[in-house]
């Protein structure tokens, strides 16, 4: 079985600073790794997402995740946040393309001006 | 890129009443398409699984005759909610993966059921 773990439901940084959310996931296979962006009453934005390959991942709006297997972990970091990032963010976990993410809990993301 | 189209994004009904939910891969065939529920400030949960041409696969605690699932062609999948009842509102996702280890989501269907 697979599931997500996202640390922090909510996370409060001020504008500039490092954004980091964190995502440990449990699989019994190499896992699929990915990362949206949900804002109010919309549907999910893929940020980023990890299959094969390299393990450092870049994604949209300057996002980037480093899937380190032995740590079991696929946090979510960007160097400066801006305040268009404020939203919420589900990190999920799949075995392949064509089966169904299992989603973490999310973690809210506020920026303060 | 692939693209998943859901209609209608907001919808009002009364209890008792049906509501039907479209869910379109727009660029490209899906065999396979997804169904979540999302409850206010929460995580997404697979409601069930459809599958074209056959019967969709539920995920334990999801009422088969309550959430009624069709896959009727490559490109579309519907969700009926039948004799909806207030505690059915919530926010319904579908997604279909790209078969490049993608799943496309559509925007949403937020159900309120008075």
């Amino acid at each position: 079985a697979q599931s997500v773990t996202q640390l922090g439901s909510h996370v409060s940084v001020s504008e500039g600073a490092l954004v980091l959310l964190r995502c440990n996931y449990s699989s019994s296979v190499p896992p699929y790794l990915f990362w949206y962006v949900q804002y109010p009453n919309q549907g999910l934005q893929l940020l980023l997402k990890y299959t094969t390959g390299a393990t450092l991942v870049k994604g949209i709006n300057g996002f980037e995740a480093e899937f380190k297997k032995s740590e079991t972990s696929f946090h979510l970091t960007k160097p400066s946040a801006h305040m268009s990032d404020a939203a919420e963010y589900f990190c999920a976990v799949s075995f392949s393309g064509n089966t169904p993410l299992v989603f973490g809990k999310g973690t809210r993301l506020s920026v303060i001006a | 890129g692939a693209v998943v189209s859901q209609h209608p994004s907001r919808v009002i009904c009364k209890s008792g009443t049906s509501v039907k939910i479209e869910c379109r891969s727009l660029d490209f065939q899906a065999t396979t398409m997804f169904w979540y529920r999302q409850f206010p400030k929460q995580s997404l949960m697979l409601m069930a699984t459809s599958n074209e041409g056959s019967k969709a696969t539920y995920e334990q605690g999801v009422e088969k005759d309550k959430f009624l699932i069709n896959h009727a062609s490559l490109t579309l999948s519907t969700l009926t909610v039948t004799s909806a009842h207030p505690e059915d509102s919530s926010f319904y996702i579908c997604s279909a993966p790209s078969g490049t280890g993608e799943l496309f989501f559509g925007e949403g269907s937020r159900l309120t059921v008075l």
